[in-house]
């Protein structure tokens, strides 16, 4: 099975700026047949479920502020938010999709400072 | 647009069997470009995924190890819904649990929730 882990746990950023949030693979997510990684990255805002914010590592889902980005390959991604906003605050999670069962990280818990 | 609803006990009794359902609006469960699937919550396991169902001209369940012998989903095609049936309950079964669409075209993951069930075992 793949294991997630996130670093760090907890983060607390200035509004207006960047928030950067790792994800780290037991093995690989990179599937070299057609050159995508299998990382997809979450938020999740108290008593709501997670919502989908990047797939295949680094591409946004519709309707998600542009100030989100995802970067990484193989075993290490990366979650930036460009320009931090009140609204933001919430925990995020990685995701494989690459093999079942699929695994998500711990979750790390952005604040504002 | 793609809603999941939840319906299901909150409260169920150590040994018994948790049985929620997930009915869907504006897709098919089976449809042949997702899946659907089951994830918990808890303070102690995190986000912990449980298993799907989905359809490839034939259906096909995917369940995690750690409950393989306790668990099943089932799809319903005549109401568009589909079920997780977990049995013989322990305390550490209590959590939030959520299905969720995994969409498997364009963009990947879950992109579609349910609004979570607050399951807890207890006598």
């Amino acid at each position: 099975d793949i294991v997630m882990t996130q670093s760090p746990d907890s983060l607390a950023v200035s509004l207006g700026e960047r928030a950067t949030i790792n994800c780290k693979s037991s093995q690989t997510v990179l599937y070299s047949s057609n050159n995508k990684n299998y990382l997809a990255w979450y938020q999740q805002k108290p008593g709501q479920p997670p919502k989908l914010l990047i797939s295949w590592a680094s591409t946004r889902k519709s309707g998600v502020p542009d100030r989100f980005s995802g970067s990484g390959s193989g075993t290490d991604f990366t979650l930036t938010i460009s320009s931090l906003q009140a609204e933001d605050v919430a925990v995020y999670y990685c995701q494989q999709y690459y093999s079942t069962p699929y695994s998500f990280g711990q979750g790390t818990k952005l604040e504002i400072k | 647009q793609v809603q999941l609803q939840q319906s299901g006990p909150g409260l169920v009794k150590p040994s018994q069997t948790l049985s929620l359902t997930c009915a869907i609006s504006g897709d098919s469960v089976s449809s042949n470009s997702a899946t659907w699937n089951w994830i918990r919550q808890s303070p102690s396991r995190g986000l912990e995924w449980l298993g799907r169902t989905y359809y490839r001209s034939k259906w096909y369940n995917d369940y995690t190890v750690s409950v393989k012998s306790r668990i099943t989903i089932n799809p319903d095609t005549s109401k568009n819904q589909f079920s997780l049936q977990l049995s013989s309950v322990t305390p550490e079964d209590t959590a939030v649990y959520y299905c969720a669409r995994e969409k498997r075209v364009d963009i990947f993951g879950m992109d579609v929730w349910g609004q979570g069930t607050t399951v807890t075992v207890s006598s």
